[in-house]
C-alpha cells in the first residue's frame, strides 16, 4: 500500500525555527515527485512547492519562495519542509503528496497532516 | 500562474439531487485538471484525475468533464456521505493551483 506519513502536531513560537517531514512507504520514492500544501485555518488548500527525491530538484510558488525551504533524504525516503523564521501567520495544517508519475504534477495519494501552531 | 475559478462557492443540496461544480482556468491547460474531495479534518482525496478519467475505489455518481479552459465536476445522486469541499487542480504549469474550493452541504 503506497503510504505517506508525516510528522506530528508543532507548536513553536515566532522567530523559531521548524522542520516538518513525510515519510513514503509502499513505491519507488525516489520516482514520484513530493508536493507540499497549505491549507490556513478555514481556508483553500495553497500549493507551495515540489520535490524530485530522485536528484532534490525543486519547484516553488512565488508565494512561498524564500520562506520555506524543501529538502529530501533519500536513504529513508522522507521528504522536508523547514522554515527559519516562523510567523503566526505560517499557523496550518500542512499536507504532502505524491504526484501521479514523474512527469506530472498531480497528486494522488495525501499524507494525514501537520498541524503548525506559532504562538507567542 | 494560472488562476482557477470555481463557481458556486457553497451549494446547499438535497440527498439524490445532482450536483455540478464548473472550474474555470485563466488559460488553456489541456486536460491537466484534477478533482479532490475534502472532508471536515480530513486530507482531501482524489476523486477525478485528467478532467474525466475515474479513479478506483471512488463512487461511479462522481464524474468530469472538460478540457481546455472549462472543467465540471457532476455528482449524481448526492448522498448524504457527499457533504465536503471540492477543489480542482490543474498540474499543466508550475506553479501548480487550486480553486477556491466549493462546499457542498446536505439539507
Amino acid at each position: 500500500e503506497v503510504q505517506l506519513v508525516q510528522s506530528g502536531a508543532e507548536v513553536k513560537k515566532p522567530g523559531e525555527s521548524l522542520k516538518i517531514s513525510c515519510k513514503g512507504s509502499g513505491y519507488s520514492f525516489t520516482s514520484y515527485w513530493i508536493g507540499w500544501v497549505r491549507q490556513m485555518p478555514g481556508k483553500g488548500l495553497e500549493w507551495m512547492g515540489i520535490i524530485y527525491p530522485g536528484d532534490s530538484h525543486t519547484t516553488y510558488s512565488p508565494s512561498f519562495q524564500g520562506q520555506v525551504t524543501l529538502s529530501a533524504d533519500k536513504s529513508i525516503s522522507t521528504a522536508y519542509l523547514q522554515w527559519n523564521n516562523l510567523k503566526a501567520s505560517d499557523t496550518a495544517m500542512y499536507y504532502c503528496a505524491r504526484s501521479y508519475s514523474t512527469n506530472d504534477y498531480g497528486m494522488d495519494v495525501w499524507g494525514q497532516g501537520t498541524t503548525v501552531t506559532v504562538s507567542s | 500562474e494560472i488562476v482557477l475559478t470555481q463557481s458556486p462557492d457553497f451549494q446547499s443540496v438535497t440527498p439524490k439531487e445532482k450536483v455540478t461544480i464548473t472550474c474555470r482556468a485563466s488559460q488553456s491547460i489541456g486536460s491537466r485538471l484534477h478533482w479532490y474531495q475534502q472532508k471536515p479534518n480530513q486530507s482531501p482525496k482524489l476523486l477525478i484525475k485528467y478532467a474525466s478519467q475515474s479513479i478506483s475505489g471512488v463512487p461511479s455518481r462522481f464524474s468530469g468533464s472538460g478540457s481546455g479552459t472549462d472543467f465540471t465536476l457532476t455528482i449524481n445522486s448526492l448522498e448524504a456521505e457527499d457533504a465536503a469541499a471540492y477543489y480542482c487542480h490543474q498540474s499543466d504549469s508550475v506553479p501548480g493551483t487550486f480553486g477556491q474550493g466549493t462546499k457542498v452541504e446536505i439539507k
